[in-house]
């Protein structure tokens, strides 16, 4: 199994209906993050956990929420997907050490809102 | 604030040719940490350095190099006789010393061409 792991792979939804995106983790990492991957804008971030009590936005969090179940699962979720959210959307986990090798990050959720 | 640009937004050169991506970055902090990201067609980000503010010494993996200059605050890579598996998206990344986040540069696609 991979360490860090993205539910779904691939999703379609339609302009309003509320998705959710899940992530969870073997690494037993404290840290982990949201990123969404749109061509030519890199990867920004959305949300940030450090712990199971301690969520913050990111630099585009409008429009989206998230919740840390436990340390090892961070869900985002699109209350009201539109489709300017369709993106790569990634899950990563950090030691806190995040300078030895930075992040590890999941496999990634392809979202289409139509 | 913390900046990455990477100003290449798509490189093409034909296989055996040495190409080098380059980074530039923004940072207020004296200790940081850059990195460099490969995202191949398949979509997943592989890790391939971190390199930390008071190491400026060139890093060589195989047919990979990397160019560490404070003084123009630049983080440059070079793939040395290029191969068609090196076609990818790559990213140059910053987190200053305080912060436990990565913030990315908007990545530079390279097609290495047969």
């Amino acid at each position: 199994d991979a360490d860090v792991t993205q539910t779904p792979r691939n999703r379609i939804t339609k302009t309003g209906k509320r998705i959710m995106l899940e992530c969870s983790q073997t690494k037993g990492h404290d840290r982990m993050y949201w990123y969404r991957q749109d061509p030519g804008l890199g990867l920004r971030l959305i949300y940030y956990s450090f712990d199971v009590k301690d969520i913050n936005k990111g630099e585009i969090s409008d429009g989206y929420s998230v919740s840390r179940q436990a340390q090892a699962k961070f869900s985002l979720s699109l209350e009201s997907a539109i489709p300017n959210q369709t993106a790569l959307y990634f899950c990563a986990t950090s030691d806190g050490a995040l300078r030895d090798y930075g992040y590890t990050f999941g496999s990634g959720t392809r979202l289409t809102v139509v | 604030a913390q900046k990455v640009t990477q100003a290449q937004t798509e490189i093409s050169v034909v296989e055996k040719e040495d190409v080098t991506l380059d980074c530039v970055y923004e940072t207020r902090d004296t200790t940081y940490y850059l990195f460099w990201y490969k995202q191949p067609p398949s979509g997943e980000l592989v890790f391939l350095i971190r390199r930390n503010s008071f190491d400026e010494q060139n890093e060589i993996s195989g047919r990979y190099s990397w160019n560490f200059q404070k003084s123009t605050s630049s983080f440059n890579f070079t793939i040395t006789a290029s191969q068609v598996v090196d076609s990818a998206v790559y990213f140059c990344a910053l987190s200053e010393n305080r912060d436990d986040k990565i913030i990315f540069g908007k990545g530079t696609r390279l097609h290495i061409l047969p």
